[in-house]
C-alpha cells in the first residue's frame, strides 16, 4: 500500500499568514492526489483535485502543487473561516490511501 | 444539481451487521463509481472501497475483504455498504462519495453527509 505522510499534524498561524502543508507519497503517484478540507463536525469537501486544480466554490488563496511523490497545499493568506483539518489522498494505486491530516488553528 | 444523501444513524451490537444506503440524484447513476470512506471518532479518514454501478464490480482493501459488501440498486439510484461481524473498532461515521470522472474510479467529487454507526453492547 502507498503510505501518505502529511506534515505538520497541526499548526497555529495568524490571520493573513501564509500556510504550507506537505504530503509525501511512498511511491510515485503522478498527479493523482486530492486535498480535502474538513470543518469540525462536517463531511470532508474536495478542495484540490488532480494535485493542482481548485474545486469550484473555494477562494483562490488555496493552491496545490506537486507531482510524483511530493505535494504541497498552500493557503496564501489564512482567514478565520479556514479553520479545519486538511487531508491528502492518493488515487493512483489501490487501495486509495489518506494522509493523517493537518489541523489548522488561528493563533 | 448533484446530491448524495445517506441513511440515518445506526446502533448495533458486536457481531451484528449494518447496511448503510446512499441515494444519488442529479446525474446518471450508472456512469459514476461510488466510494465509501469512514472516520472513527477523533481519527482520520479511511477508504473502505468502491463500486461500479454499471458493472457491479467492486474493490475493497484487504483489511475489509470478507466483511464488507457493496451493492447498488440502479432502479432507485442507491448504493449500499454492508459491514458484518461488527466490533467496537467499527464505530465511525461512514461516508459515500461519487467519483469525479465518468466511468472511472479515480478521485471523488460529491460527498454524502455521513452516517454514524455505533457498535456497543
Amino acid at each position: 500500500d502507498i503510505q501518505m505522510t502529511q506534515s505538520p499534524s497541526s499548526l497555529s498561524a495568524s490571520v493573513g499568514d501564509r500556510v504550507t502543508i506537505t504530503c509525501q507519497a511512498s511511491q510515485d503517484i503522478d498527479n493523482h492526489l486530492n486535498w480535502y478540507q474538513q470543518e469540525p463536525g462536517k463531511a470532508p469537501k474536495v478542495l484540490i483535485y488532480d494535485a493542482s486544480n481548485l474545486e469550484t466554490g473555494f477562494p483562490p488563496r488555496f493552491s496545490g502543487s506537486g507531482s510524483g511523490t511530493d505535494f504541497t497545499l498552500t493557503i496564501s493568506s489564512l482567514q478565520p473561516e479556514d479553520i479545519a483539518t486538511y487531508y491528502c489522498q492518493q488515487y493512483n494505486n489501490l487501495p486509495f490511501t489518506f494522509g493523517g491530516g493537518t489541523k489548522v488553528e488561528i493563533k | 444539481q448533484v446530491q448524495v444523501v445517506q441513511s440515518g444513524a445506526e446502533v448495533k451490537k458486536p457481531g451484528a451487521s449494518v447496511k448503510v444506503s446512499c441515494k444519488a440524484s442529479g446525474y446518471t447513476f450508472n456512469d459514476y463509481y461510488i466510494h465509501w470512506v469512514r472516520q472513527a471518532p477523533g481519527q482520520g479518514l479511511e477508504w473502505v472501497g468502491w463500486i461500479n454501478p454499471n458493472s457491479g464490480g467492486t474493490d475493497y482493501p484487504q483489511k475489509f475483504q470478507g466483511r464488507v459488501t457493496m451493492t447498488t440498486d440502479t432502479s432507485i439510484s442507491t448504493a449500499y455498504m454492508e459491514l458484518s461481524r461488527l466490533t467496537s473498532d467499527d464505530t465511525a461515521v461512514y461516508y459515500c462519495a461519487r467519483a469525479r470522472y465518468s466511468s472511472s474510479s479515480v478521485g471523488t467529487e460529491y460527498w454524502g453527509q455521513g452516517t454514524l454507526v455505533t457498535v456497543s453492547s
